[in-house]
Parts: structure tokens; C-alpha cells; sequence
């Protein structure tokens, strides 16, 4: 079984749409979640932090975090064409120690 | 500012040779890492540097090298270049460990044939 499991779409939607992208993990220990966007040819670049569960809120992005049940999620409201890109999810922490695991990314779509 | 910088954006080598991938950061970060990006697989870390002279394999070391001999350059060696190390290279950043954010950059895209 994979540290974290993610979608890799892709996942193709229209303009103003809600999107919600996830991940599970197994390694309970983990403390640390983030999402990364990735658009083509371009490194990935930070887009949400949380730390430990909960909710948080940046613009039109929200970032939950279940540690009961071991999955991270990410919602995009009124999603634009601008956010068509690759989402990768990522957690450190615990007993995985410093180092950062990544999903494999989901690729989304948002036509006009 | 110019973070993370990787030279060269493309390259395609034969079989056999060998290369190194150029990774300079300007933000005065301790933290730097090699990764790999395979089509459906994610992000996989080839080496990390603590800090200047310091390094230390990650997942999938074999067939790399790293040296870091100052804090802002941490070179990838790629000897006797094999047919799986196909992929693209991203350099990275971060001023601390846990929770914090890599800045990462542009990335190298190798073909090996």
C-alpha cells in the first residue's frame, strides 16, 4: 500500500464549478498536509497549509484535514480556467520524520 | 529574487554518459532536495542537504550523486546515464524541515536514449 493515495484524474470540469479534490494516507503519524499546484512545465508551488485536522480557508480554496479517517481534501469554489493545473497533496511529520511524501497528483481541467 | 534556479531545462543523453544538473537557490535556505517526477507517480526524493557539507541519500539514490559544498549550490551527478532515469528533475528549497514550505524550481527534463 502507497504512503498516499491520489486520484490522478483527470478531472475535467466547467467554469464556476465546485471541484474537490482528495487524498488518503496510512501513516497515522503524519501532522503536516499541504497542496502543491503544478502547472505545465512549471515546479510545484505551495497553495495550502494545514497543520494537524481541521479546516482552512484562503479565497476560493478550502483545505479539510481528517486524521480519523486518514484523508485530506481540497475544494475549489467558482473554479476557473486558471485552475487547470496538477494538484498534488503532501504530508510530513511523525514517524515518517522530516521528510515530505507527495501524492501522485491530480490533473484538472476547467473548460470556459 | 530569483529562488530556485536549475540549469539546463532540457537535455538528452545516450546511454552510458554521464552529466550533472545545476541547482542554485538565493534565499539563503539550509534545506535542499533532489527529486524525481514520473508521469502517474509523484514526487520521489533522490538526495537532501541539511546544509553545506552535508547530504544524505532519500528514495531512489542509486545511479546519482550530490555534492554541497556551499549553501546555495547543490548539483545533481548523474553517472553511466541508464534508459530508467527518463524523467523530470526538480530541485528544491526550504529554510526549515517539517511543515514548511520547498520552493521548488523550474525543473530539468532528461531523456535518456
Amino acid at each position: 500500500q502507497k504512503e498516499v493515495e491520489q486520484d490522478p484524474g483527470p478531472l475535467s470540469v466547467p467554469e464556476g464549478a465546485i471541484v474537490s479534490l482528495n487524498c488518503t494516507y496510512s501513516n497515522s503519524a503524519f501532522q503536516y498536509f499541504m497542496w502543491y499546484r503544478q502547472y505545465s512545465r512549471k515546479g510545484p508551488e505551495l497553495l495550502m497549509y494545514t497543520y494537524s485536522s481541521g479546516n482552512k480557508e484562503d479565497g476560493r480554496f478550502t483545505a479539510q484535514v481528517d486524521k480519523s479517517s486518514k484523508y485530506i481534501s481540497l475544494f475549489i469554489r467558482d473554479s476557473q480556467p486558471s485552475d487547470s493545473a496538477t494538484y498534488l497533496c503532501a504530508m510530513s511529520g511523525g514517524t515518517g520524520g522530516f521528510k515530505t511524501i507527495f501524492g501522485a497528483g491530480t490533473r484538472l481541467f476547467v473548460k470556459a | 529574487n530569483a529562488g530556485v534556479t536549475q540549469t539546463p531545462k532540457f537535455r538528452i543523453l545516450k546511454i552510458g554518459q554521464s552529466m550533472t544538473l545545476q541547482c542554485t537557490q538565493d534565499m539563503n535556505h539550509n534545506y535542499m532536495y533532489w527529486y524525481r517526477q514520473d508521469p502517474g507517480m509523484g514526487l520521489k526524493l533522490i538526495y537532501y542537504s541539511v546544509g553545506a557539507g552535508i547530504t544524505d541519500k532519500g528514495e531512489v539514490p542509486n545511479g546519482y550523486n550530490v555534492s554541497r559544498s556551499t549553501t546555495e549550490d547543490f548539483p545533481l551527478r548523474l553517472e553511466l546515464a541508464a534508459p530508467s532515469q527518463t524523467s523530470v528533475y526538480f530541485c528544491a528549497s526550504s529554510i526549515a524541515t517539517l511543515g514548511t514550505e520547498a520552493f521548488f524550481g523550474q525543473g530539468t527534463r532528461l531523456t535518456v536514449v
